[in-house]
């Protein structure tokens, strides 16, 4: 597509059970990001992929957080045993290359009830 | 550590300049940008400035850096009430422009007809 895609746009889950978040970033493009917007807390930097090279994975905000790009392309973000504080829009975003000039997606919101 | 702070709203009536700040702690930042986020829509790049640059114009926008204090702003001349959005300002993190940047926690701009 055009643009960054993510999917689902909106999810709804009790706490304790596991999500998963997909992104489909811009065809080309190889680095692929994941940001986390939370009421209050602005935006913050989860994990970024370049390449084959190994994630950044220094944003993770504890071990229940994983992240995963196949074959250079698709990424899944993953929260295992959510919380309520796991509440917020998760934003995925891709760029030529490395660097801040970033497209993001619009988005999925994740309630935790 | 690193943060970056703005003013959280600002209203101007239609046709005016809008003059938003942002300050920021990071002197080894190379890049800075300006994000906007439309009500429901993800973030989209308006520009950015290097950091050995004074100020940068790009149509309406401009925007000026002053090194030493730590201050950037944006300024919208002629505002439109198309502008109505929320503004980030943003460093790269570090000396690296990885992508990995630090988001202040954005200024709603409200244009009034």
């Amino acid at each position: 597509g055009a643009g960054v895609s993510q999917s689902p746009s909106n999810k709804v889950t009790e706490k304790g059970k596991d999500v998963e978040l997909r992104c489909d970033p811009i065809s080309g493009h190889t680095a692929l990001y994941w940001y986390r917007q939370s009421l209050g807390q602005g935006l913050e930097f989860l994990i970024y992929f370049q390449g084959n090279s190994a994630p950044d994975k220094s944003g993770l905000p504890s071990d229940r957080f994983s992240a995963e790009r196949t074959g250079g392309s698709v990424s899944t973000l993953t929260i295992q045993r959510t919380q309520q504080e796991d509440s917020a829009v998760y934003l995925c975003a891709s760029s030529l290359v490395l660097s801040g000039e970033l497209f993001f997606g619009e988005g999925s919101r994740l309630t935790v009830l | 550590g690193e943060d970056v702070e703005q003013s959280l709203f600002l209203s101007v009536r239609e046709g005016d300049s809008s003059v938003i700040n942002c300050t920021y702690t990071d002197s080894s930042s190379t890049y800075l940008y300006w994000y906007k986020q439309e009500p429901g829509a993800g973030l989209q790049l308006l520009t950015y400035i290097f950091s050995n640059m004074d100020m940068k114009q790009d149509q309406r926008l401009t925007v000026l850096l002053n090194k030493k204090d730590k201050h950037l702003s944006l300024r919208i001349a002629d505002t439109q009430t198309g502008d109505s959005a929320i503004y980030f300002c943003a460093e790269s993190n570090g000396s690296s422009n990885t992508g990995k940047l630090i988001f202040g926690q954005g200024t709603t701009l409200q244009v009034k007809p």
